[in-house]
């Protein structure tokens, strides 16, 4: 039974589309990431949700907007999307704001 | 300077031998600190957490902390070829609100 899941795995989509990516986690924890890893391999935390709520925006264009329903769920929906946004983009929880995070498998965004 | 930095590599060791992985971060007042392995086009998989000051041995991974240099370090012992992925240091920062990584350090073990 999959911890953190999201999907799609693989999204490729044209410039200027919108599009969406859904992460849900059995485990119970309380807070939930969003993090791009681009092509350079480098880990950004973009959102930080705690108990539904928005804690961390790390500078991100106003273009992504994430959006908790409940504890378990952090859906990332990406408006105007550019060539820039292409990027593996992983959904991740943990306990508390200052334990570990586990993640999701990735959703690779190719925009074409 | 970087928020956490690591040596990006590539180290490259024999099958058998100690790897050393090293990282520095900037918050004085980090707690909590996460040693990842990324294997690629898997995504981040935790080794080792550690908070306090000292070393932690788990398995052939022992992670060692040293918050008065912001140094934490990650000591893979006997390493196999299975070993061979990046490696992710990560420090929790900004009161605990976020996990920062750093840029990662790839690792060849070879047989």
């Amino acid at each position: 039974d999959t911890a953190v899941s999201q999907t799609p795995k693989y999204l490729v989509t044209q410039m200027g589309n919108d599009k969406s990516i859904k992460c849900e986690q059995n485990l119970g924890h309380d807070t939930m990431y969003w993090y791009k890893q681009d092509s350079k391999k480098f880990l950004k935390i973009m959102f930080s949700y705690n108990n539904k709520e928005l804690i961390i925006n790390e500078t991100v264009p106003n273009r992504f907007s994430p959006k908790s329903p409940d504890k378990a769920h952090l859906n990332l929906h990406i408006n105007s999307l550019e060539l820039g946004d292409s990027a593996v983009y992983f959904c991740a929880s943990s306990a508390s704001v200052a334990s570990e995070a586990f993640f999701g498998q990735g959703t690779r965004l190719t925009v074409v | 300077q970087k928020e956490v930095e690591q040596n990006s590599g590539p180290l490259s060791v024999p099958e058998g031998a100690i790897a050393s992985l090293n990282c520095t971060y900037s918050d004085r007042v980090s707690q909590s600190f996460f040693w990842y392995r990324q294997y690629s086009g898997k995504s981040p998989e935790l080794i080792m957490s550690i908070y306090s000051n000292g070393d932690k041995e788990d398995g052939r991974f022992t992670a060692q902390l040293n918050k008065a240099s912001q140094y934490v370090s990650l000591l893979i012992r006997d390493s196999q070829p299975s070993d061979s992925a990046t490696y992710l240091c990560a420090v929790n920062m900004s009161g605990g609100f976020k996990t920062i990584f750093g840029a990662g350090t790839r690792l060849f073990v070879k047989a």
